[in-house]
């Protein structure tokens, strides 16, 4: 299994510029997740979504939308990058039920906004 | 507010110098705690979840135990290879769902 993949790993945007990160899971979770990690904020959630075709908001979803075609997929966009969004984004996922909270967390997306 | 506070912020140890690492935590109505390890450049790794307290759980040098209020991961006699950036979460409750808060994690250095 290769759990929790991210693409891309690293990425330079352009104020202005819109892009989108994909995240996928192999392990038939229910819920999925997407955070930023920035330096003494520590990890914060942008959107989540607890089955396909499903999604909420997090704590700073401003500026981001996502979406869930697919179960194993889960898309965080960027509409128009700001030199705020600079961070590291990360995907996680997890069952969502049984008391099988544990959460699974992607390598990373390096995102950059000049 | 649910609010997890790690401390302390780094720690530098010796190889084979034990210590432990220390979880504060206010929520309503506690799901699960959660310790993960994240490397530079990694995501955070899953290390262990603690549910109820005076429950403890074991990985090689690493132990986890629950009170309460806090949790601490005592390390035993740690390794170059334990050196990495601890993080404590907590299971909320969050507009009819559940969300995990975070601490701002505890850097762990181990010198050989």
């Amino acid at each position: 299994n290769a759990g929790v993949t991210q693409t891309p790993k690293f990425r330079v945007l352009k104020t202005g510029q819109s892009m989108t990160l994909l995240c996928a899971q192999d392990m038939n979770h229910e819920y999925m997740y997407w955070y930023r990690q920035d330096p003494g904020m520590g990890l914060r959630l942008i959107h989540y979504s607890v089955g396909e075709g499903t999604t909420a908001k997090g704590e700073v979803p401003d500026g981001y939308n996502v979406s869930r075609l697919k179960k194993q997929n889960f898309l965080l966009g960027l509409e128009s990058a700001a030199p705020s969004q600079t961070s590291v984004y990360f995907c996680a996922s997890n069952v969502g039920k049984y008391r099988s909270y544990e959460q699974y967390f992607g390598p990373g997306t390096r995102l950059t906004v000049t | 507010e649910d609010q997890v506070t790690q401390s302390p912020e780094a720690l530098r140890l010796q190889e084979g110098e034990s210590s432990s690492l220390n979880c504060s935590y206010t929520v309503s109505g506690l799901r699960g705690l959660f310790w993960y390890r994240q490397d530079p450049g990694k995501g955070p790794e899953f290390l262990f979840t603690l549910y109820s307290a005076g429950e403890e759980k074991e990985k090689e040098r690493l132990k986890a135990t629950l009170t309460k209020k806090e949790s601490f991961l005592h390390i035993t006699a740690p390794k170059p290879e334990d050196s990495a950036t601890y993080l404590c979460a907590v299971q909320a409750r969050w507009q009819g769902a559940q969300k995990l808060v975070f601490g701002q994690g505890t850097r762990l250095t181990i010198n050989p």
